[in-house]
Formats: structure tokens, sequence, C-alpha cells
């Protein structure tokens, strides 16, 4: 079975420029993440997601992120304009639904805000 | 809201000896304890879990405890090797499930042969 898939893996921008994730769940997974992994840190969750509907947004700067995930399956995440503070490792991940199943993590990307 | 401290944040070890990763929490309410393990360039994996009505849960060379009345956890690992090197989190979450996963800051786990 395969995994959460994220691309890029790597992304390096200039400030003020935007840039965007993509995230593949795990197939048959309905409810998916977005964390946000400083350096030396925990992961700390942006977004969750069941389905197509955004449950808990309450931690997504909105000021400059947005996220979607239109039909239900793979969704984006967004930065415009990114700082330097952004610079960070996205992590996506999926579980089979938000009650008592496990949360697989996807290998994240990492930006570097210059 | 919740709030996990993770202790200590850089642990060293003999191959074959027992690790030992401490975490506190401070919502009476959570319930979900869940250990994850990160390596390098790789996003993090969950190795263990516990509910908070029961009080501790092995598998093979892991192990979790739960006090719920100090409100703390912690993460057991015997017989440690090399494999076990990682950065490894600890996390706890309200609810029935893993909806809102609050994580530690992190173990830096090192085996040394």
């Amino acid at each position: 079975e395969a995994g959460v898939v994220q691309s890029p893996r790597y992304k390096i921008i200039e400030k003020k420029q935007p840039v965007a994730f993509w995230c593949n769940p795990i197939s048959g997974h309905n409810t998916l993440y977005w964390y946000l992994q400083n350096l030396g840190q925990g992961p700390e969750l942006l977004i969750r997601y069941e389905n197509e509907e955004a449950v808990d947004d309450s931690q997504l700067p909105k000021d400059r992120f947005s996220a979607e995930r239109l039909k239900g399956v793979d969704s984006t995440l967004k930065i415009q304009p990114a700082e330097l503070g952004d610079s960070a490792v996205y992590l996506c991940a999926s579980s089979l639904d938000p009650l008592g199943s496990t949360q697989y993590f996807g290998p994240g990307t990492r930006l570097t805000v210059l | 809201g919740e709030n996990v401290e993770q202790h200590p944040s850089t642990l060293s070890v003999q191959e074959g000896d027992s690790a030992v990763i401490k975490c506190t929490y401070s919502d009476s309410a959570s319930n979900y304890f869940p250990w994850y393990k990160q390596e390098l360039g790789k996003g993090p994996q969950l190795i263990i879990d516990i509910r908070s009505n029961v009080g501790e849960k092995k598998d093979q060379r892991i192990a979790v405890t739960l006090n719920k009345t100090a409100k703390h956890f912690s993460l057991h690992i015997t017989e440690t090797q090399p494999e076990d090197s990682a950065v490894y989190f600890c996390a706890a979450s309200r609810g029935q499930g893993a909806q809102k996963l609050v994580f530690g800051q992190g173990t830096r786990l090192t085996i040394n042969p």
C-alpha cells in the first residue's frame, strides 16, 4: 500500500514569493492534516480536513496561508507571500477517520525562504 | 489548550541498555497518547499508543506507561539497537481519537555501539 505522498520534497524561494505544496493521502483515508514542523520541534497542526471540509483551521495563519481539498482526496497548501520565518518542514498526514485511527505521515516538504 | 512537555531533549545510551523518555501533559481531558519515531528526512511514524483506560501497553521491546493522576506518560525501549537511533515524539489528544494531536518537543535518542 502506498503511503502519503508529498511534493516537492524540497523548495527554496525568495521571500515575498508564493509557494505551494501538494499532498496525496493514503487511498480511502477521509481525514487529511497539514502540520508545520520547525527545526528541533514537534509538528504543529495547521489544518484538518474531513473529506473536502476544513473542520479545524484555527491554527492556520489565514492572512498568508490557504489550503484546499476540492474533491476530498489530494490537497494543496499555499503560502503567499512567503516570509523568512516560514522556513520549516510542512508535513501532511492522513487517517481513515478522525475517531480512534492512526495518523500516517508523509515525508514532508522542506521549505527554505531566502 | 493542551501543552505537552517532553524530557530529555537528548539521550545517549549504550547498545543493549534501556532508554526511557518522559512526557507530561496539561489537559486532564486528554485520553489518547501516541508515540512517534522520526528518522532523518522522513515523516513521523507511529510506534505505539495508549488510551486512558489502560495503564500500560507493551509491544516487543517497546512499552508505554500512563499515569492519569499525575498526567504523565513514558516510553520505555529495552535492549536498544543501533536502528533505534532517531527522534522520538510524544503527543496527546482529547476525544475519542487522534483528531488534534499536540506534540512534545522531541527527544533525540542515540544508541552507541
